[in-house]
């Protein structure tokens, strides 16, 4: 299948544990923020997604932190599934406009 | 799967030849974006079509074009290949109702693997 994310930072945990993964973006203007899971082989799918009037929301399994001050953001995975390996990509968008800027992303290597 | 189709699946082409990637967008939705990922890199936003006509573009050159079709399918044609053309291509498509001015979630492909040798 696919090869993504050679050389990415990779993060690795045991099966039934709890992830976070951590991302920094750059644009003060940006208010739509989206975490994206990149399987080998596929293309990036949605997980969560928050918007700058927030800094928390749940999702299944799934919590999106957003740190408007010090511009971060963090995806934390309640026990962790062998499923749950994959690549990890952060986005935002500001204006409305539909263009994402992705950061570099982080490998996610689950033990069982 | 996300009902987003790209073909083909993968691409080899030599330096200065030209490439035509081809997206479906899923059924219902009437905007697609283009990203191209190079190994071991977030997707970079190439550009977006609404309706027919390009709505945004991120930083690349014109030998960078697309096209938007009637039933929302997409192309995107890279003229004059290089080396660092390279990288798998995704395009991803979402149903914007208001013209460019909402988020809307954006749903993905499987990417088109284009290696210029």
């Amino acid at each position: 299948g696919e090869s993504v994310g050679l050389h990415l930072p990779t993060l690795s945990v045991q099966e039934g544990d709890n992830s976070i993964i951590n991302c920094a973006y750059s644009n003060s203007a940006s208010d739509y923020f989206i975490w994206y899971k990149q399987e080998s082989g596929k293309g990036p799918q949605f997980i969560i997604d928050i918007r700058s009037n927030m800094d928390k929301r749940q999702g299944q399994r799934v919590t999106v932190l957003l740190n408007k001050t010090v511009k971060h953001l963090s995806l934390q995975i309640a026990a962790t599934q062998p499923g749950d390996s994959a690549v990890y990509f952060c986005a935002d968008e500001s204006n409305a406009g539909n263009m994402l800027t992705f950061g570099g992303g982080t490998r996610l290597m689950v033990k069982p | 799967e996300t009902g987003v189709t790209q073909s083909p699946t993968h691409l080899i082409k030599t330096r200065g030849q030209q490439v035509t990637l081809r997206c479906s967008s899923q059924s219902g939705h009437n905007t697609v974006s283009w990203y191209q990922q190079a190994l071991g890199q977030g997707p970079q936003f190439i550009f977006q079509y609404y309706r027919e006509e390009e709505n945004g573009r991120g930083n690349f050159p014109p030998r960078f074009s697309g096209l938007q079709f009637p039933n929302y399918s997409s192309e995107l044609n890279v003229n004059a290949l290089e080396l660092d053309d390279s990288a798998l291509y995704l395009c991803a498509s979402s149903l914007d109702i208001m013209g460019g001015r909402s988020y809307n979630e954006q749903f993905f492909g499987p990417g088109t693997r284009l290696t210029v040798l």
